[in-house]
C-alpha cells in the first residue's frame, strides 16, 4: 500500500519569509512519481510539479524549489520570499508505476500574511 | 486552450436522493478520473477511465458508479445519497492512462447532502 504523510496541517508566516513544506512517503515500488499540487480557496487544485523516482535532481522554479531525497523518501516544497498570493493548502501526491491513481497526502495550509 | 470543466459547480441534495455530476476533460486527452475530497482532508481517488473502459476503482461503495462518453467526457452517479457523501468532487485529465502522465485537475463540484 502508499502513503504519503505531511505532517505539517498549518504554516503561518509573514510576506518574505521562506517556508518548506513538508513531504514523506511510502511505497514499495522502485518505480514512482511524486506531484506536488497547489488547492487555493477556488478549489482547483494546480499542477506544480512532478518527479520520477530516478530522478534525484532537485528542481528551482522561479521562488519555488523542490528537495527529493529517496534515502529518507521525502519530497520537500520550499518557497522562497513568500507572498500573500502563494496562501493555499498544499498536497504531495504518489502514483506507482502500475498504477492510475494518486494518493494524496493530508495537506499543508500555508497562510502568507502581509 | 479550455481546462477541465465540472458542472454544476454547487448541488444540494437530500439523504436517499441520486445525483450525476459531469466532467469534460483537456481537449485531447483521453482519460479522465474522478476523486472525492472531504473537507480538510486529501482528495481520494473513486475511478479512472480510458477509452470509455473503466481502468481503476478505489475503495467505494457500488452506490458510486461512472461512465465515460465517446468524446471523452465523464459523468459520476452517487445513488442513495447519505450525509457522508458531503464532498467536493474532483474530476481530473490526463492524456493517457500511464502512469507517467499528469492529471490536470478542474474545479470541482461541491456536493452538499442535507
Amino acid at each position: 500500500a502508499q502513503k504519503v504523510t505531511q505532517a505539517q496541517t498549518e504554516i503561518s508566516v509573514v510576506e518574505k519569509e521562506d517556508v518548506t513544506l513538508d513531504c514523506v512517503y511510502e511505497t514499495r515500488d522502485t518505480t514512482y512519481y511524486l506531484f506536488w499540487y497547489k488547492q487555493p480557496p477556488s478549489g482547483e487544485l494546480v499542477f506544480l510539479i512532478r518527479r520520477n523516482s530516478f530522478d534525484e535532481q532537485n528542481e528551482i522554479s522561479g521562488r519555488y524549489s523542490w528537495n527529493f531525497q529517496k534515502s529518507t523518501s521525502s519530497f520537500n516544497f520550499t518557497i522562497t520570499a513568500s507572498q500573500v498570493v502563494d496562501s493555499a493548502v498544499y498536497f504531495c501526491a504518489l502514483r506507482n508505476n502500475a498504477g492510475n491513481m494518486l494518493t494524496f497526502g493530508g495537506g499543508t495550509r500555508l497562510m502568507v500574511k502581509p | 486552450d479550455a481546462g477541465v470543466t465540472q458542472s454544476p459547480t454547487h448541488l444540494i441534495k437530500t439523504r436517499g436522493q441520486q445525483v450525476t455530476l459531469r466532467c469534460s476533460p483537456i481537449s485531447g486527452h483521453k482519460s479522465v478520473s474522478w476523486y472525492q475530497q472531504v473537507l480538510g482532508q486529501g482528495p481520494q481517488f473513486i475511478f479512472q477511465y480510458y477509452e470509455k473502459e473503466e481502468r481503476g476503482r478505489g475503495n467505494f461503495p457500488d452506490r458510486f458508479s461512472a461512465r465515460q462518453f465517446p468524446n471523452y467526457s465523464s459523468e459520476l452517479n452517487v445513488n442513495a445519497l447519505l450525509l457522508g457523501d458531503s464532498a467536493l468532487y474532483l474530476c481530473a485529465s490526463s492524456l493517457e492512462s500511464d502512469s507517467t502522465d499528469t492529471q490536470y485537475f478542474g474545479p470541482g463540484t461541491r456536493l452538499t447532502v442535507l
